[in-house]
């Protein structure tokens, strides 16, 4: 049955810090892996998908690896700011169907 | 861009009540999905539908049924609304790849729905 971890489960740094969001999986058997942003009684915006052949994507400051056989991806910003304060969720897609299992994720709050 | 709507930002309803949600999406996807959002508890999927008029239970159906009449389109229904349906309310759209994987999700904004 697949988990899905993500540590810390909250972070307060200061602005301009390089910082890294963790996602564990016990599964490798994956198809994708997707990191979401969600502000405070909002919906999930999407940041970055990652396919299974893939080992990373970038997006402005934002870059996501993927390492499936150690069950792990990790979501990095650079220069960090008060804007990027919210709640960064990582979502598993499993191979063949629809189940997707999401972290609960970590709430990141940026400080000026 | 591409986008999923839902009808409702808020809402607040009696218990008893029927309630509907709405949301409607414009990417031509085929997947559909509406799922709870609780503190402590995450995200949890309370029905999907992979096709027009097609639906399929997901780990808390109970108290919820749902609808897919047009492609664009998954209502969300609570037969007889209670308190402990007070939640967050997410529709999501995903289109299908190889093997009958999902490729990704696009959320909706969100319903934040409260039940007296």
């Amino acid at each position: 049955k697949q988990e899905v971890t993500q540590i810390p489960a909250a972070l307060s740094v200061p602005e301009g810090e390089n910082l890294v969001l963790n996602c564990s999986f016990t599964d490798s058997a994956i198809y994708n892996l997707q990191w979401f942003r969600q502000d405070p009684g909002k919906g999930l915006t999407s940041l970055l998908l990652i396919q299974s052949s893939q080992r990373e994507q970038t997006s402005g400051r934002l870059n996501a690896s993927l390492d499936k056989s150690s069950g792990r991806s990790t979501l990095y910003i650079a220069a960090s700011q008060p804007g990027d304060s919210a709640t960064y969720l990582c979502a598993v897609i499993n191979t063949g169907g629809f189940k997707t299992i999401f972290g609960a994720g970590t709430r990141l709050f940026v400080k000026a | 861009d591409v986008k999923v709507t839902q009808s409702s930002r808020y809402l607040v309803k009696r218990t008893g009540e029927k309630v509907f949600l709405e949301c409607v999406q414009d990417m031509d996807h085929e997947n559909m999905f509406w799922y709870r959002q609780d503190p402590g508890l995450g995200l949890r999927l309370i029905y999907f539908s992979y096709d027009v008029k097609m639906k399929e239970k997901g780990d808390i159906p109970e108290g919820y049924s749902v609808s897919r009449e047009k492609k664009e389109r998954f209502s969300l229904i609570l037969e007889s609304a209670s308190t402990n349906q007070t939640s967050m309310y997410l529709c999501a759209s995903s289109f299908t790849r190889g093997g009958g994987s999902l490729y990704g999700y696009t959320f909706g904004s969100g319903t934040r729905l409260t039940v007296v």
